[in-house]
């Protein structure tokens, strides 16, 4: 069984541009979490979607968003990029009726 | 704010020692517990997942629950350099579709 795939594993960009980030759950998984992972703040939870609809919300600005497709596959985007959205921005599933999370190999958002 | 709390370490441990690496959660609403372990460059991977008190074992490893204190450890058995890596704790909200990740501890296994 695939594991959660996330694209693309690494990116650069610049200040004031946007990125969005790609993550397809394991087969079957209908819950796509979003976590943002810096040596300083840790593991922080970005948003979690569900059947297309999200349902709940970390604290985060709003220059965060995604969005779930109808199957599964979840998006990311940060619009106006600061030096410090610079992370590892990482994406799990989860299976029905269990509460863990299988994370996939994370995309490495570099702002310069 | 609900808190996950962990030591960041490290902690030091020789080659087939028992490592014991402790959390405490906050929220008393917290139902279910999980072990990640996450190695320098790589993702979190899920190791254990604790949602009753008391032990659960598997292999060389064993998790520990204490809801009345909040308190969840995980003990590693015959400790390899292998196992050299951050350990993060995590619980679940009340409605199971957040979890609080802690700080992390870092395991180093000495040869």
């Amino acid at each position: 069984k695939a594991g959660v795939t996330q694209t693309p594993r690494y990116l650069i960009k610049t200040r004031g541009q946007q990125v969005t980030l790609s993550c397809s759950p394991i087969s079957g998984h209908r819950s796509v979490s979003w976590y943002q992972q810096t040596p300083g703040q840790g593991l922080q939870f970005l948003f979690e979607y569900f059947s297309e609809t999200q349902r709940n919300k970390g604290n985060f600005p709003g220059r965060f968003s995604g969005r779930q497709f109808s199957n599964s596959r979840s998006e990311m985007n940060v619009s106006t990029l600061e030096l410090g959205d610079s992370a590892l921005y990482l994406c799990a599933s989860r299976g029905p009726g269990t509460g863990e999370l299988f994370f996939g190999e994370g995309s490495r958002l570099t702002v310069l | 704010q609900k808190e996950v709390e962990q030591n960041s370490g490290p902690l030091s441990v020789p080659e087939g020692a028992i490592a014991s690496l402790n959390c405490t959660y906050s929220d008393r609403g917290s139902q279910s517990f999980f072990w990640y372990r996450q190695y320098s460059g790589k993702s979190p991977e899920l190791i254990m997942s604790i949602y009753s008190n008391g032990d659960k074992e598997d292999g060389r490893f064993t998790a520990q629950l204490n809801k009345a204190s909040q308190y969840v450890s995980l003990l590693i058995r015959d400790s390899q350099p292998s196992d050299s890596a951050t350990y993060l704790c995590a619980a679940n909200n009340n409605a199971g579709n957040m979890l609080t990740f802690g700080g992390g501890t870092r395991l180093m296994v000495k040869p």
